[in-house]
């Protein structure tokens, strides 16, 4: 079985800071990875994967996350946040040889101050 | 760019009655799939579907729950008798190959009264 811990329920940043969201997860088999955001009132949206290869992966809108197998990590960062990254990022994890349900964290609600 | 689409986007039903909620997959895709979120937790798995038949299900797809493919776009998720706890937002997603990224629908917000 799988499952991922996104720490921090909440993480406020201010416009044009670094942007740090966490992401742990426990696989018994090579994992495959993922980060969604869900804006307001919208369906979850791919913002980057790992599935083998390079450990460092890049997304859309200017994030990406590295792949640690020793601390079992996952973090999601963005250089500069903007106003618009205001949403729900959620961390996922599937068996990369195994089942296809995808496992979720809890969320984390990002908000960018002014 | 293709996407998935889903109807209603919000469903209030009594207590005991069915509800189908449908997904239109993306075109191409071959994997379907259900989620739910209940208001204030995380994302859970239901059901996969490929080749006409559920592939993977969860503990909390017991048998008031029901999947279909009755023709070649949609994909229904039937709860036959719906209880309260079944309120929560459904999301459908599809993807083109196994282990494949999943594209996800706008959801289904449920309320049973």
């Amino acid at each position: 079985a799988q499952s991922v811990t996104q720490l921090g329920s909440h993480v406020s940043v201010s416009e044009g800071a670094l942007v740090l969201l966490r992401c742990n997860y426990s696989s018994s088999v090579p994992p495959y990875l993922f980060w969604y955001v869900q804006y307001p009132n919208q369906g979850l949206q791919l913002l980057l994967k790992y599935t083998t290869g390079a450990t460092l992966v890049k997304g859309i809108n200017g994030f990406e996350a590295e792949f640690k197998k020793s601390e079992t990590s996952f973090h999601l960062t963005k250089p500069s946040a903007h106003m618009s990254d205001a949403a729900e990022y959620f961390c996922a994890v599937t068996p990369g040889g195994g089942a296809d349900g995808l496992t979720f964290g809890k969320g984390t609600h990002l908000i960018i101050q002014p | 760019e293709p996407e998935v689409t889903q109807t209603p986007s919000h469903q209030v039903t009594q207590m005991g009655q069915e509800v189908i909620l449908r997904c239109v997959p993306i075109s191409n895709h071959l994997y379907f799939y259900w989620y739910r979120q209940i208001l204030g937790q995380k994302v859970e798995f239901l059901v996969s579907f490929y080749n006409n038949e559920i592939s993977e299900k969860s503990e909390i797809f017991d048998d008031q729950f029901s999947v279909e493919r009755p023709d070649g776009s949609n994909f229904t998720l039937k709860i036959r008798s719906t209880k309260l706890e079944d309120s929560a937002m459904y999301f459908c997603a599809s993807s083109e190959r196994g282990k494949g990224t999943q594209y996800f629908g706008p959801g289904t917000r449920l309320l049973v009264l």
